[in-house]
Formats: C-alpha cells, sequence, structure tokens
C-alpha cells in the first residue's frame, strides 16, 4: 500500500528565512510522481513543484525546491526567503498510476 | 490560464438529502477525480474516472455516492441522502496524465 507520511504538522518561520518542510512515502513501485500542493486560507490546492522519481536531478521553481533522496523515500521541500504569502498547509503528494495519496500536511505559519 | 471551476462554493443542505457537486474540468484532461477534506484533516481519495468510467474508488465511495459526466463538459458528484458525517470540503480535480489541478473546492455542511 502507498502512505505519505508528513511528520511536522506545524512550523513556523521568520519572513525571508529557508524553512525545509519533510515528507516520507512508501511504495514498492519504481515509475512514480512526487508533488508539493500548497492549501491558503482560501482552501484551494495549488500546485507548488512536482519530482518524476526517474529523474536524479531535484525539481526547482523559483524559491521553491526539493530534496528528493529515491532509496530513502524522502521528498522535502524547501522555501528559500519565506514571504507572508507563503503561509498555508502544505500537502506532500505521491502518484501511482491513476491516484494521488496525500501526507496529512504541515502547517506553515511565516512571521513578519 | 486554464482552471478547474466548481460549484456552488459553499451548500448547506439537510440530513437525508439529496446533493449533487459541479465540476467542470480542464477541457484536455482526460482523468478526473473527487477528493475530500473533513475540516483539520487529510485530503482523502474518493473516485477517480477516466474513459467514462470509475478506474478506482475508495471505501468512502459507497451505493451513497455516484459520479457523471453528462455531457462531456461537467463532472458531477452525487450523494444520494447526506448525513452529517458528509459534511466536508470537496475537490474536484482533473489531470492530462501527470499532476492533478484542483478546483476551488465546495464547502458541504449537512445539518
Amino acid at each position: 500500500a502507498q502512505t505519505v507520511t508528513q511528520s511536522q504538522p506545524e512550523m513556523s518561520v521568520q519572513e525571508a528565512e529557508t524553512v525545509t518542510l519533510s515528507c516520507t512515502y512508501d511504495t514498492s513501485e519504481n515509475n512514480y510522481y512526487l508533488f508539493w500542493y500548497k492549501q491558503p486560507p482560501s482552501r484551494q490546492m495549488i500546485l507548488v513543484i512536482r519530482q518524476e522519481a526517474y529523474k536524479q536531478q531535484n525539481a526547482t521553481e523559483n524559491r521553491f525546491s526539493v530534496n528528493f533522496q529515491k532509496a530513502a523515500k524522502s521528498f522535502s521541500l524547501k522555501i528559500s526567503d519565506s514571504q507572508l504569502g507563503d503561509t498555508a498547509m502544505y500537502f506532500c503528494a505521491f502518484r501511482n498510476f491513476n491516484k494521488f495519496y496525500f501526507g496529512s500536511g504541515t502547517k506553515l505559519n511565516v512571521k513578519p | 490560464e486554464p482552471e478547474v471551476t466548481q460549484t456552488p462554493s459553499h451548500q448547506v443542505t439537510q440530513m437525508g438529502q439529496e446533493v449533487i457537486l459541479r465540476c467542470v474540468p480542464i477541457s484536455n484532461h482526460l482523468y478526473f477525480y473527487w477528493y475530500r477534506q473533513i475540516l483539520g484533516q487529510k485530503v482523502e481519495f474518493l473516485v477517480s474516472f477516466y474513459n467514462n468510467e470509475i478506474s478506482e474508488k475508495s471505501e468512502i465511495f459507497d451505493d451513497q455516492f455516484s459520479v457523471e459526466r453528462p455531457d462531456g463538459s461537467n463532472f458531477t458528484l452525487k450523494i444520494r441522502s447526506t448525513k452529517l458525517e458528509d459534511s466536508a470540503m470537496y475537490f474536484c480535480a482533473s489531470s492530462e496524465g501527470v499532476e492533478a489541478f484542483f478546483g476551488q473546492g465546495t464547502r458541504l455542511t449537512v445539518v
């Protein structure tokens, strides 16, 4: 069975600082996709970044980057130069075939 | 930029009533999903839909739930007889094959 674990229910970071959100997953598959979604107070799920399991290079999108460790089944999200607008719930997600599995989320508070 | 749209944004219904939640996926997408999120909890998979049929469903998706794509654009979730525990945020998503794009959600409140 596929599972996604986010062990940090809540984190805080000062504006302009860097924060890393952790995610681990469990699967026996070799080909899959990993995602980080952001859910601001508006509740809409917004894609932040994605990583294909077959790619060794870590994905980067502006201030957002991942540390993908396939052997360890770890997929952490690093947010650099944190901004107030980054305050949200962040969900790690795993896609295998036709289904997405979500972690329980990490609530990130960016403090001024 | 194309987006998934859901209506209504908020629905209040009496326990035992039927509700239909509507979604317009992104037009060239082939995979469609419904997820739900009870307040403060994780996002739970309900059902996936491909090629005009259900491809997978969860244990939550019992006989009270059904999905349809009646006209090639809308994708609906019907709950036949709502229970209090159906109160949640319901998200529709569509995918062309990799990432899923989510709608803004419908908050369903069963009273």
